[in-house]
């Protein structure tokens, strides 16, 4: 049973346009969202979290929206460089739980 | 500093043959986790490592998987007599106690034959 889900696989977006990358989860104790970003080769890196008491948090280019009630967030990226194109996954957890359940990811690809 | 390194980063290794994967968390970091990726799926969670406390090995696949970390620090992941299905890339992370950014290495792709 996948507790996370990325559903759209591959994702490819105009230089300059905004992505939108999306992540449904069902298990209503899930608190705690982040979105990592994963180069070929190398291992995720933290990209940007979210807190269910918020519904927004922006860091720079990258800000993730949390629609609790839809149990739904997404990561919007504006604008698109090349640099971008990796894969994104999406991570939760329960509160005063370590363990983060991931999603399958999100191939982004950012077309000069 | 020195991030997360992982060893070997690629090993092949024949049906039936015993691996160790080898971690070294960042310094510093009393938490430590293993995942494992196979082809076109999400990280799936291993094992967790806090400070001197019983491991979470509720992730762990099969008895053919163990893992133990010594002296807080360095993790070795063994897969006794594997199978073709352990073929994927398993990951390491660390992070500080009560921190929620884990620090992922470059992994360490394992294809058994």
């Amino acid at each position: 049973d996948q507790q996370v889900k990325q559903n759209s696989p591959s994702l490819s977006v105009q230089e300059g346009r905004i992505s939108i990358l999306n992540c449904d989860y069902t298990n209503s104790m899930f608190d705690y969202f982040l979105w990592y970003k994963k180069y070929p080769a190398e291992g995720p890196t933290f990209l940007i979290s979210i807190s269910s008491i918020k519904d927004k948090n922006e860091d720079g280019r990258f800000t993730v929206f949390l629609n609790k009630s839809a149990k739904h967030l997404s990561l919007h990226i504006v604008p698109s460089q090349p640099g971008d194109s990796a894969v994104y996954f999406c991570a939760a957890s329960a509160a005063g739980t370590y363990k983060y359940i991931f999603g399958t990811g999100t191939r982004l690809k950012v077309l000069a | 500093g020195a991030g997360v390194s992982q060893s070997p980063s690629n090993k092949v290794t024949e049906k039936g043959k015993d691996v160790e994967l080898r971690c070294d968390p960042i310094s510093g970091h009393t938490a430590l986790y293993w995942y494992r990726q196979s082809l076109g799926q999400g990280l799936e969670f291993l094992i967790y490592f806090q400070g001197n406390s019983a491991p979470d090995k509720s992730g762990l696949p099969s008895d053919r998987f163990s893992a133990e970390r010594t002296g807080g620090s360095v993790s070795t992941l063994t897969i006794q007599r594997t199978q073709q299905e352990d073929s994927a890339v398993y990951l390491c992370a660390s992070s500080f106690a009560g921190t929620d950014e884990q620090y992922f290495g470059p992994g360490t792709r394992l294809t058994v034959t």
